[in-house]
């Protein structure tokens, strides 16, 4: 089955800095990779998601960039702000279900 | 997105009580899924809720623990039985609007304590 293992597990970074996340996945029928931002005490929010027929998605300060040949994926926040301080959670598809990585908590440093 | 909601939005029960879970949603939706979110661990699917049928469960979770109903496309329940102070956990239900697509939205939870 999908096994989905996500670096680092905590991220520190300068606000207005870059903030990168990792993924790598297992299985090579996975074709749906989706992010998921969970703040403190709220449900986990879709913020971005790519398809495996495409290599790169942006939506405004989000990116996300996947290599199927090496099976990875990674979420790329820029100009961060105090506000993307949270618990991200990158996933990929098995069947019609999607399987979570253990989640990278994000600080953003004044 | 759909609009879901999940009741009781937290509880506190005691050893060898059940609990269930409702989730709700306001469009009627393919699939219906429940996770389990232990304090500061990632979300683990319990099950699929199918509807007109027994539910999928996944490894390590069983259904006389974990009973599932989904008597329509709008509605499922998750009962958590005979419980223990691990089970104290955040029980999420997710829709997905579109088996092609995968995409899935996740209720606001339910926070159980179990003592």
């Amino acid at each position: 089955g999908e096994n989905v293992e996500q670096h680092p597990s905590t991220l520190s970074v300068q606000e207005g800095d870059s903030a990168v996340i990792k993924c790598t996945y297992s299985d090579s029928a996975s074709n749906y990779f989706p992010w998921y931002k969970q703040e403190l005490g709220k449900r986990p929010q879709l913020i971005i998601d790519i398809r495996s027929n495409v290599g790169e998605k942006k939506d405004q300060r989000i990116a996300v960039t996947l290599n199927k040949t090496a099976k990875h994926f990674s979420l790329h926040i820029t100009e961060t702000q105090p506000e993307d301080s949270a618990v991200y959670f990158c996933a990929a598809n098995r069947d019609d279900k999607i399987i979570f990585g253990k989640g990278t908590r994000l600080h953003i440093l004044p | 997105s759909a609009v879901i909601s999940q009741k009781p939005s937290r509880d506190i029960c005691q050893r060898g009580t059940s609990l269930t879970i409702q989730c709700q949603v306001d469009s009627q939706v393919t699939m219906m899924f429940w996770y389990r979110q232990q304090p500061g661990q990632s979300l683990t699917l319990i099950a699929t809720a199918n509807q007109g049928s027994e539910a999928t469960y996944e490894s390590g979770f069983v259904i006389d623990k974990f009973p599932i109903s989904r008597p329509n496309l709008t509605f499922s329940t998750l009962t958590v039985s005979n419980m223990s102070p691990e089970d104290s956990s955040i029980y999420l239900c997710s829709v997905g609007e579109d088996p092609l697509y995968n995409e899935q939205f996740f209720g606001p939870g339910t926070r159980l304590t179990v003592l």
